[in-house]
This record gives structure tokens, C-alpha cells and sequence, in this order.
């Protein structure tokens, strides 16, 4: 069975400040990893995924994640916060592989971005 | 761009009454999911469909039924909604050519009153 975990439920920033959300997963296997964002009143939106090529992936809006295997995380980052980041943010795992159909979600962190 | 479409926004439904959410996608996806989003647990599966007609049970899915007569639409049916059933509805469809991304409908938030 395979489990994310997201250290944090809310998170705040000062505009311009370092973002650091962090997920830590359980799985017997190197999975596929993603971050997805949910702006106010939408759907999820991916940001980027890690799908066993480069260890640190590069998303949209700035935003990167780094794979480390030895401390099973994939923690998402952004040099500079902008406040158009506030968000909630969902860390999800799925086993490699196309026949694979579940994603496993995290809890969310929600992002608040201070003027 | 993907499209994923949710046919409501905002439902208001009374306790007893049967309630269907509809999702359309426009991308050809075989696999197409509902999940409920609640504060503080994320988004659980429901249930999820891999092919026209077939269905698999996600995490949580007594209360709630599917249907999928054709590709493109993928149906969540409350037989007998209840207060516990208050959430926001997320639909999505999965790329199996592209990693496994999901795509995902604004969503539906319904109030069982």
C-alpha cells in the first residue's frame, strides 16, 4: 500500500519569501509522484510530476520539486512567493507503470502569501 | 487543452432524494474517476471507471453508485442522499499515454439539507 504525507496544513509566507511544502511518501517501490494546485473554487490543476527521469522536476509558475529516494520525499518549492501562489497544493503517489489507474493524495497544505 | 466538465457548480439536495453529477470529457480518456474533497482529508476515491461500462470501487464507495454508457461521460449517482454526503464532487480523467496525469472538472459542491 503507498501513502503520502504532508507535513503541514497551512503554510505562511511573506511575498517574496522562500516557499518550501513538504511531502514525504510509503511505497514499496519507486512510484510516480505529482503536485497538483487547487486555486479558490476550481478543480485541481497539475503543477509538475516526477515520473522516474530527472530527480528535480520543474513545474509551471516557478515552482520545482526534488526527488530524493534515501529520504522517500518530494518536497515542492519556489524561490519567491507571489501571491497569486495562494493555494492549496495536494502531494499524490501511483505505482509506475501504465496500468496503474489510483492516485493517492495528500491532505493539502494550504498557502497563505503575506503582502 | 484537456476539457473536463461538470455539469453543476453548486447543488442544494434534501435529505431521501436521488442525485446524479454528471462529468463530460472531451479527450478520449478511457479512465475517468470521482472523488470527494473535504477539509482536512484531501480527496478520497469514490469510484472509478476504466473502460465504457466497467467500474472499480475507489476508498469510499457505499452510499454511491456510478454509470458509464459512453466514453465521454461518466455519471455519480446518489441513491439516497444524506447530510453526511455534503462535500465537493471532483471528476477527473486519466492520460495512460502521458504518466498517469489526471485531469480534473472545476468540481460540483453539493448541500444535502
Amino acid at each position: 500500500a503507498q501513502s503520502v504525507t504532508q507535513l503541514g496544513s497551512h503554510v505562511s509566507v511573506s511575498e517574496g519569501a522562500l516557499v518550501l511544502l513538504r511531502c514525504n511518501y510509503s511505497s514499496s517501490v519507486p512510484p510516480y509522484l505529482f503536485w497538483y494546485v487547487q486555486y479558490p473554487n476550481q478543480g485541481l490543476q497539475l503543477l509538475l510530476k516526477y515520473t522516474s527521469a530527472a530527480t528535480l522536476v520543474k513545474g509551471i509558475n516557478g515552482f520545482e520539486a526534488e526527488f530524493k529516494k534515501s529520504e522517500t520525499s518530494f518536497h515542492l518549492t519556489k524561490p519567491s512567493a507571489h501571491m497569486s501562489d495562494a493555494a492549496e497544493y495536494f502531494c499524490a503517489v501511483c505505482p509506475p507503470g501504465a496500468g496503474s489507474y489510483q492516485l493517492t493524495f495528500g491532505k493539502g497544505t494550504k498557502l497563505s502569501v503575506i503582502p | 487543452d484537456v476539457k473536463v466538465t461538470q455539469s453543476s457548480r453548486y447543488l442544494v439536495k434534501r435529505t431521501g432524494e436521488k442525485v446524479f453529477l454528471e462529468c463530460v470529457q472531451d479527450m478520449d480518456h478511457e479512465n475517468m474517476f470521482w472523488y470527494r474533497q473535504d477539509p482536512g482529508l484531501g480527496l478520497r476515491l469514490i469510484y472509478f471507471s476504466y473502460d465504457v461500462k466497467m467500474k472499480e470501487k475507489g476508498d469510499i464507495p457505499e452510499g454511491y453508485s456510478v454509470s458509464r454508457e459512453k466514453k465521454e461521460r461518466f455519471s455519480l449517482i446518489l441513491e439516497s442522499a444524506s447530510t453526511n454526503q455534503t462535500s465537493m464532487y471532483l471528476c477527473a480523467t486519466r492520460d495512460s499515454l502521458a504518466k498517469n496525469i489526471q485531469y480534473f472538472g472545476a468540481g460540483t459542491r453539493l448541500s444535502v439539507l
